[in-house]
């Protein structure tokens, strides 16, 4: 079956250290985003990519990075320069054309050590 | 900006009733309202769509109606069941707008 894989499930992270999350996707969808969620508020969007080789900031991207070098996959890095990364990252696919229907993977929660 | 209301308060019902849900928008009408369950550790997953020109989507047990007037979208489940608990988020999507504004989600409980 068609879908998102993120991993890991669980990740902590150290003072001063980058972590990367992984979502590889095989719904062959063109965009591809990464959404924060923290208790008792909406989703946030982090940053989003529409075609390989190309991604742009969302509402939150500060303390954040991406890449986007297959179609598949798209990986989030949250970087020490992110204060307080303690929340539950969701990564999301859909076609390019609206309606935009997004399928999105089962998340990462990160944690500070 | 936009904002999306959705009451933050859990809804408790009892089995067999009709559960339904609120949201509430401001400034822009959307072009598409999405709505998604999600599960407690679980990404949402995408239940009903409905356009600006609808008035009415049904999906089995499932009824999504849209008040552009109003600017607001109710999401009826009928004869609910335990296993319907879940928060439930809508989510707005604008022309223009690079992304889906999602709302915090209610959550619903089902009584058996």
């Amino acid at each position: 079956d068609g879908g998102i894989t993120q991993s890991p499930k669980y990740l902590f992270r150290k003072e001063g250290q980058n972590v990367t999350l992984s979502c590889e996707q095989n719904l062959n969808h063109d965009a591809m985003y990464w959404y924060r969620q923290d208790p008792g508020q909406g989703l946030r969007l982090i940053y989003y990519s529409q075609i390989v080789n190309d991604f742009q900031k969302g509402d939150i991207a500060e303390g954040y990075s991406v890449s986007r070098e297959k179609k598949e996959s798209f990986p989030l890095t949250v970087t020490s320069a992110q204060k307080n990364p303690t929340a539950f990252y969701l990564c999301a696919s859909s076609k390019a054309q609206a309606p935009r229907i997004r399928h999105f993977g089962d998340g990462t929660r990160l944690s500070i050590l | 900006s936009q904002k999306i209301e959705q009451n933050s308060e859990a809804l408790n019902i009892q089995e067999g009733k009709t559960a339904t849900l609120t949201c509430n928008y401001t400034n822009y009408s959307p072009a598409y309202l999405q709505w998604y369950r999600q599960d407690p550790g679980r990404g949402p997953v995408f239940l009903l769509l409905i356009r600006e020109n609808e008035k009415e989507k049904r999906k089995e047990r499932l009824k999504v109606t849209f008040d552009t007037t109003l600017k607001q979208s109710l999401f009826h489940i009928t004869a609910s069941q335990p296993a319907d608990s879940a928060t439930y988020l809508c989510a707005l999507d604008i022309p223009g707008r690079r992304a889906l504004t999602f709302g915090s989600g209610t959550r619903l409980q089902v009584q058996p």
